[in-house]
């Protein structure tokens, strides 16, 4: 059963729009979040995170925002660039550590210029 | 720190032969994980480390598939004998223990 769902596994957007893509989660007992981005013939490199206890994270162009009633999050970009085609992936930790990622199945963004 | 250093990137073998995936981790990180890349499952966990212990395997799909974790230095996941379903991209990543985890570039496993 997977615990993260990505259901989006493709997502078009013009260059400058904002993209969003969406990560819904089953285990409540989940209470640290994290987005990935991969490149084609390369391994996931982190991209942003957020605690439980917030329900927001910024880091330039990159916003992940959480509901935790909903067992949402979803990440925000903007101004989408042609650079962000990638692979993202949604991932999800329990306590208290030492516990391994786990990762929805990926959403394919496609910024076209 | 070159990161999470994993060989081969590519490895192309014969149904049956045995393949062994090799993984060099973050130095300091205590904790190492295996995961498997598909089309149909997407990034699935094999078996994590704890300080070179082993604390879950019940992703490994079958007995054919073993990891071993010698040193801090150093795992190796082994499938034996190799299947064509086997055929996936294999990665290997390292943390501290708490919040994000380096992946290797990982190796890419063709089984004809």
């Amino acid at each position: 059963d997977q615990q993260v769902k990505q259901n989006s596994p493709s997502l078009s957007v013009q260059e400058g729009r904002i993209s969003i893509l969406n990560c819904d989660y089953t285990n409540s007992m989940f209470d640290y979040f994290l987005w990935y981005k991969k490149y084609p013939a390369e391994g996931p490199t982190f991209l942003i995170s957020i605690s439980s206890i917030k329900d927001k994270n910024e880091d330039g162009r990159f916003t992940v925002f959480l509901n935790k009633s909903a067992k949402h999050l979803s990440l925000h970009i903007v101004p989408s660039q042609p650079g962000d085609s990638a692979v993202y992936f949604c991932a999800a930790e329990r306590p208290p550590g030492n516990t391994p990622l786990v990762f929805g199945k990926g959403t394919r963004l496609s910024v076209i210029a | 720190d070159a990161g999470v250093i994993q060989s081969p990137r590519h490895e192309v073998t014969e149904m049956g032969q045995e393949v062994t995936l090799r993984c060099k981790p973050i130095s300091g990180h205590n904790s190492l994980f295996w995961y498997r890349q598909t089309m149909m499952r997407g990034l699935e966990l094999l078996i994590y480390f704890n300080n070179n212990v082993p604390i879950d395997d019940s992703g490994m799909p079958e007995d054919r598939f073993s990891a071993k974790m010698p040193n801090a230095s150093f795992s190796t996941l082994k499938i034996q004998p190799s299947e064509p379903r086997d055929s996936a991209v294999y990665f290997c990543a390292s943390s501290t223990g708490t919040g994000e985890a380096f992946f290797g570039q990982g190796t890419r496993l063709t089984v004809v």
